[in-house]
C-alpha cells in the first residue's frame, strides 16, 4: 500500500513552453501534498506544500506564479512549470501523506531538462 | 527551528564491512525520525524510522535508535553489500507532522 506514482518521469521541452507533472496516490487518500525539487548530488528542497482543495503554500524564495500547484483531488495534484528556463532543469518528486499519518509517501521523481 | 545534520559523503567501504551514518538533529517538540534510501534516478524510498526516544528502527538489516539525550539518530549496517550503494537521507518530521526537513544526504559506494 501506499503507492505514489509521478507522470511523466522524464520530460524534455524548449525554454519558453509550459510543462505539466502529475502526482497520484493509487491507494490512499492524500489530504496533504508536497513538492520537492532536487538539484545534482544535493538535498532534497521543499517547493510547496498543497491540501486538497485549498490553495498551496510555498516555500520562501519559490515563484508561484512559475511553479503552479494545483491539488483538486484527494488522489491527485499538478505542478505546472511555467515558461520554463533552462535553470529549472531538475529532478521533481512528490510526496503525499494522509490526515492521521506522521508519513510521507514519495513517487519516483520527474526528470525536467529544459532546452 | 528544526534541521538535520548528516556526515559528508562519499562514504566508501568493501563488502561486509560495517556501516555508520552519523546524523544529528535539532528540533522543538517531539519530531519523528527517519531515513530514505535514494538509488540512482529513482525517488525515495522509507528504509526505516522511529516515533519516539529510544524506538529502535530496522529493515533490511539496517538499525537507527532514536537518541534523544543526544540528538542522534545514526544507520548502522553490520554488512554492507554492493546493493546498498545509493544516497541516505536522515530526515525528521515536526509536531504537525506536515513539514519534512532532511539532511543533506549521504553517499554510500560499496565495492566487491
Amino acid at each position: 500500500g501506499a503507492v505514489v506514482s509521478q507522470h511523466p518521469s522524464r520530460v524534455i521541452c524548449k525554454s519558453g513552453t509550459s510543462v505539466k507533472i502529475e502526482c497520484r496516490s493509487l491507494d490512499f487518500q492524500a489530504t496533504t501534498m508536497f513538492w520537492y525539487r532536487q538539484f545534482p548530488k544535493q538535498s532534497l528542497m521543499l517547493m510547496a506544500t498543497s491540501n486538497e482543495g485549498s490553495k498551496a503554500t510555498y516555500e520562501q524564495g519559490v515563484e508561484k506564479d512559475k511553479f503552479l500547484i494545483n491539488h483538486a483531488s484527494l488522489t491527485l495534484s499538478t505542478l505546472t512549470v511555467t515558461s520554463a528556463h533552462p535553470e529549472d532543469s531538475s529532478f521533481y518528486i512528490c510526496s503525499a501523506s494522509t490526515a492521521t499519518s506522521y508519513e510521507q509517501f514519495f513517487g519516483p521523481g520527474t526528470r525536467l531538462t529544459v532546452l | 527551528g528544526n534541521s538535520v545534520t548528516q556526515m559528508e559523503g562519499p562514504v566508501t567501504l568493501s563488502e561486509e564491512a560495517f556501516l555508520t551514518i552519523n546524523c544529528t538533529y535539532t528540533a522543538t517538540g517531539y519530531p519523528s525520525l527517519f531515513w530514505y534510501v535514494q538509488y540512482p534516478g529513482e525517488g525515495l524510498q522509507l528504509l526505516l524510522k522511529a516515533t519516539k526516544a529510544d524506538d529502535k528502527g530496522s529493515n533490511k538489516g539496517f538499525e537507527a535508535t532514536y537518541r534523544k539525550e543526544t540528538t542522534s539518530f545514526h544507520l548502522e549496517k553490520g554488512s554492507v553489500q554492493v546493493s546498498d550503494s545509493a544516497v541516505y537521507f536522515c530526515a525528521l518530521s515536526g509536531d504537525n507532522f506536515n513539514k519534512f526537513y532532511f539532511g543533506s544526504g549521504t553517499k554510500l559506494n560499496v565495492k566487491p
